[in-house]
């Protein structure tokens, strides 16, 4: 089974700064895929980025950028030039494995807060 | 541009009582999720569904839990002789990939 830790219960960052997110995770699993989800205050869950664990390079999506750490199973998400739009409750989750459709294992979340 | 819908968005019941949530997936979506998230905690795997064949349930789903995804369009997921414990967000998803596309969730008070 998958056990996701995010050690981060609460963060916060100013506007326009970066911030880093951290997950580690386990797993039995030698190829899988690896996503951060955001949950703002409405609940609705939407993908962030994702990474394949068989590409040794790190995904990046506009402001967000992640440093996949696969022998150390850490797999963070850096947020540059934060928005207030970016307050929300982010969870890293690893899925199944072998195939980027499987289950997901979400970590306990980490809530961002963004100060103007 | 129709997302992922679920109905009811709130539900208050008594415990003992039966409930009924039905998900609406993105159209072409052949995969169906369904997860459970509780207060501050993140949500936690309940079942999926390929088409309308229901592939994986997580321990969680006890036997008063059953879900169904007739066919492969709309699940229905049921809670038979509720208890305070399912008190909880029911959350469903959908893909035809990698991403996982979220509806915004029943909430289920059980009093």
């Amino acid at each position: 089974a998958q056990t996701v830790t995010q050690s981060q219960p609460e963060m916060s960052v100013q506007e326009a700064e970066t911030v880093t997110l951290s997950c580690t995770y386990d797993t039995s699993e030698s190829d899988y895929y690896l996503f951060w989800y955001k949950q703002p205050p409405s609940r609705q869950m939407i993908l962030v980025i994702r990474q394949e664990a068989y590409k040794q390079q790190n995904a990046t999506e506009n402001r967000f950028s992640v440093n996949f750490q696969k022998a150390a199973k850490s797999f963070s998400l850096k947020i540059s030039d934060s928005q207030l739009g970016d307050a929300a409750m982010y969870f890293c989750a690893p899925n199944a494995g072998g195939t980027s459709y499987g289950k997901l294992t979400f970590g306990q979340g980490t809530i961002l807060t963004v100060h103007p | 541009d129709t997302g992922v819908s679920q109905n009811p968005r709130h539900k208050i019941t008594k415990r003992g009582q039966n409930v009924t949530f039905r998900c609406d997936p993105i159209s072409e979506h052949n995969r169906l999720y369904w997860y459970r998230q509780t207060l501050g905690q993140g949500p936690e795997f309940l079942t999926y569904f390929q088409n309308e064949a229901q592939l994986e349930k997580s321990r969680l789903l006890s036997d008063r839990f059953s879900a169904e995804r007739p066919k492969g369009s709309f699940s229905t997921l049921e809670i038979q002789r509720t208890e305070q414990g399912d008190s909880a967000v029911y959350l469903c998803a959908s893909s035809l990939g990698d991403e996982q596309y979220f509806g915004p969730g029943t909430r289920l008070t059980v009093t």
